[in-house]
């Protein structure tokens, strides 16, 4: 079973930032918090991770809270083009026997309107 | 560097029938997972193969099978398919030497009639 919890769907503003937030309480001290987004009928797409520290890149920001047991995955100025499922995934960050399997939970449905 | 690739991108068979789907991962990486996505299960991790060897399996029939070739290119297997096994397979590739992050293929798409 997934580890993470998300609203099924958000509403977004073009050119505001979206905000999703992600509950894993039972995350443990070895793993990494990974999103992914998915558009319609595509292949998952990676766009960031973290362990403890916040986290950008081109794509997003993710903030993880202090305690670890949720965070938010910011999209900065979202675009039609960003509508999408968007997944949060609790994985281990070393590699053991079961480290490579990703666990998809329901995701957010993210819909960026005009 | 080329994405992963997935062939073919699409196939209809009908009941009974055996299918082969094909995945190249990213050059370098040694790493292949497989995941099967249906509307009523969502995405499931069926298997893992680095160097070769299946290294991590999820919980499906072994109609479902798959091997790795000596440059990573991976292809899975389903025999005897079912109206159930109508999904987007999906490959996911990754160096392979730890928990790294896995980069996903465009998908197959199998409908069985």
């Amino acid at each position: 079973d997934a580890k993470t919890t998300q609203p099924p769907s958000m509403d977004c503003a073009e050119g505001r930032a979206a905000n999703l937030p992600c509950n894993h309480s039972t995350i443990s001290g070895n793993e990494y918090v990974y999103w992914y987004r998915q558009i319609h009928s595509q292949g998952p797409q990676y766009i960031i991770h973290g362990l403890k520290n916040n986290e950008t890149n081109e794509m997003a920001s993710l903030i993880i809270t202090e305690d670890r047991k949720s965070s938010t995955l910011i999209l900065p100025h979202a675009t039609l083009r960003d509508t999408a499922v968007y997944y949060c995934i609790v994985r281990e960050s070393f590699y053991t026997g079961t480290a490579s399997k990703l666990t998809f939970g329901t995701g957010t449905r993210l819909q960026v309107t005009l | 560097k080329a994405g992963v690739t997935q062939t073919p991108r699409y196939l209809i068979k009908t009941r009974g029938q055996q299918v082969t789907l094909s995945c190249s991962p990213i050059s370098g990486h040694r790493s292949v997972s497989w995941y099967q996505q249906t509307p009523g299960q969502g995405l499931q991790f069926l298997f893992e193969y680095f160097s070769e060897t299946q290294r991590n399996k999820g919980n499906f029939p072994g109609r479902f099978s798959g091997r790795q070739f000596s440059n990573s290119r991976s292809e899975m297997n389903v025999s005897t398919l079912e109206l159930g096994d109508s999904a987007l397979y999906l490959c996911a590739s990754s160096p392979g030497q730890g928990s790294e992050t896995q980069y996903f293929g465009p998908g197959t798409r199998l409908l069985v009639l």
